[in-house]
């Protein structure tokens, strides 16, 4: 069975620009998560999508969207980039069900110059 | 609010020895608890969790944890330190409501470093 799976693994982009990172979790998972994880801050949960709708989200600005298409994978966007969003993206996906666990992809390596 | 707090960012074992690693947590609804590794350059693995149930959980690679509620605690332990162990572990909380799992509240990480 394949595991999550992100792309692109690395990602150079310079301030200002928008990043767009893409998730596919694994078959039959229907909730992805994001986190940041930036040297320093540690692991931050970003947002929380299921069945296409976002759930919930952490304490990050507007400009940090994205969206789950009707295949369950996602996508995350990051607006007019700054130096400190330089962080691994890691992306998660669970089964319904109470007991279970979320499962990381491998993560995207965002630096912004 | 739900906060983790590991003590120690780095903690240091000789090969055989015991292994600690330190998780208390903060949260007003039961919690669900997790232990995920870290090895560099990659993602996270399930160590173990708990949900509900027994308290005492194993998972893979020898590790085990205690859910202690009155001590709001959940150390991971591992009787025999292996080399390969050396990585990254996070201990991560959440709750869970009819919606769904929320988002991972994560530690700060403890480096385990195995001394040979």
């Amino acid at each position: 069975e394949a595991g999550v799976t992100q792309s692109p693994t690395h990602l150079i982009k310079t301030r200002g620009q928008q990043a767009t990172l893409r998730c596919s979790p694994i078959s039959g998972h229907t909730s992805v998560y994001w986190y940041q994880q930036a040297l320093g801050l540690g692991l931050q949960f970003l947002l929380w999508y299921d069945e296409g709708e976002e759930r919930n989200r952490g304490n990050f600005p507007p400009r940090f969207s994205g969206r789950q298409f009707p295949n369950y994978s996602s996508e995350l966007n990051v607006n007019a980039l700054e130096l400190e969003d330089s962080a691994l993206y890691l992306c998660a996906s669970r089964i319904q069900g109470a007991r279970n666990e979320q499962f990381f992809g491998p993560g995207t390596r965002l630096t912004v110059l | 609010a739900q906060s983790v707090t590991q003590l120690g960012s780095h903690v240091s074992v000789s090969e055989g020895a015991l292994v600690l690693l330190r998780c208390n947590y903060s949260s007003s609804v039961p919690p669900y608890l997790f232990w995920y590794v870290q090895y560099p350059n990659q993602g996270l693995q399930l160590l173990l969790k708990y949900t509900t149930g027994a308290t005492l959980v194993k998972g893979i690679n020898g590790f085990e944890a205690e859910f202690k509620k009155s001590e709001t605690s959940f150390h991971l332990t591992k009787p025999s330190a292996h080399m390969s162990d050396a990585a990254e572990y996070f201990c991560a909380v959440t709750s869970y409501s009819g919606g769904g799992a929320d988002g991972l509240t994560f530690g700060k990480g403890t480096h385990l470093i195995i001394q040979p």
